[in-house]
């Protein structure tokens, strides 16, 4: 089967940095996104992992580790615009591509 | 910039109705997905289709059916809307390969009294 654990919510202040994790369990990994959704507002697209290692983009950068089921959303320089909440997605190539996500972490970004 | 447009944002209707939601994308993308989105599940996939007429279940297809008779848009069904199925659906869609990131529509908040 597939499972994806996140942390339900995080606390970090303005400037600062957070990680966030997930770990997954899939027969048929085939990447990992990570995705940001503002309260009432649609998932937008953050990151793709799909071999080990970090990718960077400006303040956020992830990082994943197949062998281990393990990614995390690092997220430097924190801004108030930043609460939102932070989606793990991984997709599974058995049962058709399908894209499984986490149940996200909540992340308040406190002054 | 891609758009994904939903009909609706916020729907209210009886138990025993049959629901459409609508999604149009304007990308010319080959897939689209309907989700649903509740507190402390995440994101659960219902339909997802690569193709005009082609449907493939996803994790939580029961109660729903989809249509998909031009590329740009994929429709959600719910034959006979029951107070369960009170959510936010969202709908998406992405290019081939499959390793494209999904673009999300806003949301459709469906209560069910």
């Amino acid at each position: 089967g597939q499972n994806i654990d996140q942390p339900t919510e995080m606390t970090a202040t303005e400037g600062a940095i957070v990680q966030i994790n997930c770990t997954y369990q899939t027969s048929g990994f085939n990447g990992l996104f990570w995705y940001q959704q503002h309260a009432g507002e649609a998932p937008t697209f953050l990151s793709y992992n799909v071999l080990d290692g970090l990718e960077e983009k400006g303040r956020f950068s992830s990082f994943l580790s197949r062998s281990k089921g393990y990614s995390y959303l690092l997220l430097k320089e924190l801004q108030m615009k930043d609460s939102a909440s932070y989606l793990c997605a991984v997709r599974d190539r058995t049962g058709g591509f399908k894209t499984i996500f986490g149940a996200g972490t909540r992340l308040f970004v406190k002054a | 910039d891609v758009k994904v447009t939903q009909s609706s944002r916020y729907l209210v209707k009886r138990t025993g109705e049959k629901v459409f939601l609508e999604c149009v994308q304007d990308m010319d993308h080959e897939n689209m997905f309907w989700y649903r989105q509740d507190p402390g599940l995440g994101l659960r996939l219902i339909y997802f289709s690569y193709d005009v007429k082609m449907k493939e279940k996803g994790d939580i297809p029961e109660g729903y059916s989809v249509s998909r008779e031009k590329k740009e848009r994929f429709s959600l069904i719910l034959e006979s809307a029951s107070t369960n199925q009170t959510s936010m659906y969202l709908c998406a869609s992405s290019l081939q390969p499959i390793n494209t990131e999904a673009f999300f529509g806003q949301g459709t908040r469906l209560t069910v009294v």
